[in-house]
């Protein structure tokens, strides 16, 4: 059975805290690995496509890094907003798309 | 019109009727998916058309018919659901599909409730 992972399940931090979870997957037949975030009421949105061990993808106060061969991903944000509370989402890509569960981020003001 | 809609937002539909979602991108992508997310599951992927052509049927039961008449379309007919089928459905499409270097872009889910 090929299943991503993804930790913890739910996080509450406050408002200018920083965090990080964790995705982990097979780290045989890697292709990619996608970083979405879906808030509620929304559609998922793409965070980052990563695809090279050690690569480091950032797009504003979110940051990811990738290792390919313990297959694992982190998922960084610095200093939480209550805007960053959503489901942050990893998919693994080998055969086809597999997703983790999600970890569900609420940001207290 | 931009992305990915999908229609209708919410169903509620009988074990005997037929209904059928639908989904458009105006992205110009040329793959298209389709996900299904039950209570506290990860997203499951049902099918993927790349072209217009099936490339994915991720043994999906019978009842569970897509179709994709073009790159911009694609539905999925529903016929004699079960009450355990009632889930999110969501639409995703992709510049190319095969080893998932390309994001997903999903529609807003169609939330469908079998009575």
């Amino acid at each position: 059975i090929l299943n991503v992972e993804q930790s913890p399940q739910s996080l509450h931090v406050q408002e200018g805290d920083s965090t990080n979870f964790t995705c982990s997957f097979p780290s045989s037949n890697f292709y990619a690995l996608h970083w979405y975030r879906w808030e509620t009421a929304k559609s998922p949105e793409a965070l980052f496509v990563m695809t090279l061990n050690g690569d480091e993808k950032k797009k504003g106060r979110i940051s990811a890094t990738l290792n390919t061969k313990e297959g694992y991903s982190y998922l960084y944000i610095k200093g939480s907003q209550p805007e960053d509370s959503a489901t942050y989402l990893c998919a693994w890509a080998g055969n086809m798309l597999t997703f983790g569960g999600g970890t569900r981020l609420m940001v207290k003001p | 019109e931009t992305g990915v809609t999908q229609t209708p937002r919410h169903l509620v539909m009988g074990m005997t009727n037929k209904k059928s979602l639908k989904c458009e991108q105006h992205l110009g992508h040329n793959a298209m998916y389709w996900y299904k997310q039950s209570a506290k599951k990860p997203l499951e992927l049902m099918f993927v058309y790349s072209l217009e052509e099936r490339v994915e049927n991720n043994s999906v039961p019978s009842r569970f018919s897509p179709e994709c008449p073009n790159s911009s379309h694609l539905f999925l007919h529903l016929h004699t659901l079960q009450p355990e089928d009632s889930a999110l459905y969501l639409c995703a499409s992709s510049q190319v599909p095969g080893q998932g270097y390309s994001p997903l872009h999903f529609g807003n889910g169609t939330r469908l409730t079998v009575t």
